[in-house]
């Protein structure tokens, strides 16, 4: 059983460039959620994708957007990049409709270096 | 509005000893609380989690945490650190069972030999 996977695991990138992470979910989980966890802090949430649509969003700038596709499987862009950007980017699934003590699964991350 | 407080960003202990690693939350509604656990250059891995029920909660390796409303505490506790132990831990609430977590700064755990 597969678990979260994310690529690529780690990325360099130009300031004002865009860049674009990927993310399977687990098999059987059908939500998808993005967080942004800069050195040495907590992980930040960033938005969740449920049925393709954005369900919600965290105090993120438009900069940030996402998709997700039938498969389930999601896309988080980022345009214009700032090295403010530079951070670990989670993504983690979970079942919408799961039993009671639904469990969050996060992926490895992807490592974005701006410079 | 949610938020998460863990008292310590670093905490050291000799192998051996008792882990404890501290939470607070503010929440307006019954929350979902939950701890992680961050090894260099990963992702995170879920210790235990509470959503109703049994306020003791037992997790993986060896850990577990109690629910105190009272106290609006959700503290980690491990009788016996390992080395292995050696982590970042992340304490975390959810108004809801739907994905979105609110994540405390982390504390640093170091296992002394």
């Amino acid at each position: 059983d597969a678990g979260v996977t994310q690529s690529p695991t780690h990325l360099i990138k130009t300031r004002g460039q865009q860049v674009t992470l990927r993310c399977s979910p687990k098999s059987g989980h059908d939500t998808v959620s993005w967080y942004q966890q800069a050195l040495g802090q907590g992980p930040q949430f960033i938005f969740q994708y449920y049925e393709e649509e954005e369900r919600q969003r965290g105090n993120f700038p438009d900069r940030f957007s996402g998709h997700q596709f039938p498969n389930y499987s999601s896309e988080l862009n980022v345009n214009a990049l700032l090295l403010g950007d530079s951070a670990l980017y989670l993504c983690a699934s979970s079942l919408e409709r799961g039993p009671s003590g639904n469990t969050i699964y996060f992926g490895e991350g992807s490592w974005l270096t701006v410079v | 509005a949610q938020s998460v407080t863990q008292l310590g960003s670093h905490v050291s202990v000799s192998e051996g000893a008792l882990v404890l690693l501290r939470c607070n939350y503010s929440s307006s509604v019954p929350p979902y609380l939950f701890w992680y656990v961050q090894y260099p250059n990963q992702g995170l891995q879920l210790l235990l989690k509470y959503t109703t029920g049994a306020t003791l909660v037992k997790g993986i390796n060896g850990f577990e945490a109690e629910f105190k409303k009272s106290e609006t505490s959700f503290h980690l506790t491990k009788p016996s650190a390992h080395m292995s132990d050696a982590a970042e831990y992340f304490c975390a609430v959810s108004p809801s069972n739907t994905g979105k977590l609110i994540f405390g700064q982390g504390t640093t755990l170091q296992v002394k030999p």
